[in-house]
C-alpha cells in the first residue's frame, strides 16, 4: 500500500522564522511528488518534483526531491502570518493518482 | 486564471438518498479525478477518469459511486444510496497530460457533504 509521512504533524513559530517541513514516501511506480498548501478548503497547488537534487523555487518557498532516500522537503524563509496553513505533500504514481500524507499543520505567530 | 468549478458548495442529504456533485475542470484538461476528505483526516484518492472512462479507483470507490462526464464541460460524481459514513469534503480535480508526463492537479473549492 503507498504511503506519504509528513512531519512534523503541526508547527508553531514567529514571523520572520525559517521552517522545514518533511516528506517521506513509499508509492509504487512513482513519477512525481507534490506539494500544496491547503488554508481554508481546496488544496493549492505549489511544486510538483519529479527529478532528485534539482531545487524548485518560488518566492520565499522552495522544495527539494531526494529520490534515493524517498524524501522530499518543503523550505519558507522569513515567515508571514499568511504562510499559516496545512502543507500537503503527495506522491504521484503510475496512474496520476494522488496519495497523501497527513500535513504539517504550519501557525505563524506574529 | 483557470481554475476548477464545483457545485454545489454544500449539499445536505438523508441516509440512502441520491447526491451528484458536480464539477467543471478546467477547459484544456484531459484527466479528472474525484478525492475526499473526511473531517480531519487526510485527503484520500476515490478515481481517476480519461477518454469516458474510469483509468484507476480505490477500495473506497464502491458500487455506490459512479462517476461520469455528461458533457464537453461537466464531471459528476454520484453516489446512489448515501451513508454516514459518507459525510466528508469532495474535491474535484484535473490535469492536463502532456507527452512529458505533466501531472499537475488542481483542485476545484470542494462540496462538503452531510448526510443526517
Amino acid at each position: 500500500e503507498d504511503k506519504v509521512v509528513q512531519s512534523p504533524l503541526s508547527l508553531v513559530v514567529h514571523e520572520g522564522d525559517t521552517v522545514t517541513l518533511n516528506c517521506s514516501y513509499e508509492v509504487t511506480n512513482f513519477r512525481s511528488l507534490l506539494w500544496y498548501k491547503q488554508e481554508k478548503k481546496a488544496p493549492t497547488f505549489l511544486f510538483m518534483l519529479t527529478s532528485s537534487g534539482i531545487e524548485k523555487k518560488s518566492g520565499r518557498l522552495s522544495s527539494i526531491l531526494d529520490k534515493k532516500e524517498l524524501f522530499s522537503i518543503l523550505n519558507i524563509t522569513a515567515t508571514q502570518t499568511g504562510d499559516s496553513a496545512i502543507y500537503l505533500c503527495a506522491g504521484a504514481a503510475g496512474s496520476y493518482q494522488l496519495t497523501f500524507g497527513k500535513g504539517t499543520k504550519l501557525s505563524v505567530i506574529p | 486564471e483557470p481554475e476548477v468549478t464545483q457545485t454545489p458548495s454544500h449539499q445536505v442529504t438523508q441516509m440512502g438518498q441520491e447526491v451528484i456533485l458536480r464539477c467543471v475542470p478546467i477547459s484544456n484538461h484531459l484527466y479528472f479525478y474525484w478525492y475526499r476528505q473526511i473531517l480531519g483526516q487526510k485527503v484520500e484518492f476515490l478515481v481517476s477518469f480519461y477518454n469516458n472512462e474510469i483509468s484507476e479507483k480505490s477500495e473506497i470507490f464502491d458500487d455506490q459511486f459512479s462517476v461520469e462526464r455528461p458533457d464537453g464541460s461537466n464531471f459528476t460524481l454520484k453516489i446512489r444510496s448515501t451513508k454516514l459514513e459518507d459525510s466528508a469534503m469532495y474535491f474535484c480535480a484535473s490535469s492536463a497530460r502532456l507527452a512529458g508526463g505533466n501531472n499537475e492537479q488542481f483542485f476545484g473549492p470542494g462540496t462538503r457533504l452531510t448526510v443526517l
